[in-house]
């Protein structure tokens, strides 16, 4: 099985900030690596996949980089909605896997 | 508009069987790959099962293979998880979510809003 860490456990930033979370996998991935994000109470939302393409409607400042073991979510300026709790996952192998996840809190 | 619904959570003893239910609406669900993700309350995401949009592919998380079935209805746009002998580890919300693929498990790109299994004597 694939894991995938992700760092930090919590972000605290103010709105305006550049948001830069990582995710780290136990074996290479190549590309195959999405990011979500979840806000309480909420079902998570698909952001990037295959580590660097946008998903339909998100916007533009949220960039998805990386490949083999160390993938990189940017977020270019928060905005007061992007506070939440992101996730990676890969689909190179079975069983598909999630990181545990990086809070973006309100510093 | 895209959508998933899920059903059919609720409180169940260990040991017992639960079915959960999952209506698509607003895109071509036959179409698509279909997965179960579960989450634990206050904890991540756990991908436990998947199936290709013929159920010619069907693949489970460890933790479930043997006591879990999907399943799907492509004539009925409906997705379903027959849990058997649940445990109380087992307890979390289910939520259905569609993949971007038909033929393989790629990224989920629309969810449901989940179902709340409580497993409990």
């Amino acid at each position: 099985e694939i894991v995938l860490t992700q760092s930090p456990a919590t972000l605290s930033l103010s709105p305006g900030e550049r948001a830069t979370l990582s995710c780290r996998a136990s074996q290479s991935v190549s590309t195959n690596l999405a990011w979500y994000q979840q806000k309480p109470g909420q079902a998570p939302r698909l952001l990037i996949y295959d580590a660097s393409n946008r998903a339909t409607g998100i916007p533009a400042r949220f960039s998805g980089s990386g490949s083999g073991t160390d993938f990189t979510l940017t977020i270019s300026s928060l905005e007061p909605e992007d506070f939440a709790v992101y996730f990676c996952q890969q689909r190179r192998s079975w069983p598909l896997t999630f990181g545990r996840g990086t809070k973006v809190e309100i510093k | 508009e895209m959508q998933l619904v899920e059903s059919g959570g609720g409180l169940v003893q260990p040991g017992r069987s639960l079915r959960l239910s999952c209506a698509a609406a607003g895109f071509r669900f036959n179409d698509y790959a279909m997965h179960w993700v579960r989450q634990a309350p206050g904890k991540g995401l756990e991908w436990i099962s998947g199936i290709t949009w013929n159920s010619g592919t069907i693949a489970y998380a460890d933790s479930v293979r043997g006591r879990f079935t999907i399943s799907r209805d492509n004539a009925k746009n409906s997705l379903f998880l027959q849990m058997d002998s649940l445990r109380p580890e087992d307890m979390a919300f289910y939520y259905c979510a569609k993949d971007r693929s038909s033929t393989w498990f790629e990224a989920f790109d629309i969810w449901g809003h989940g179902t709340m299994v409580t497993v409990s004597s």
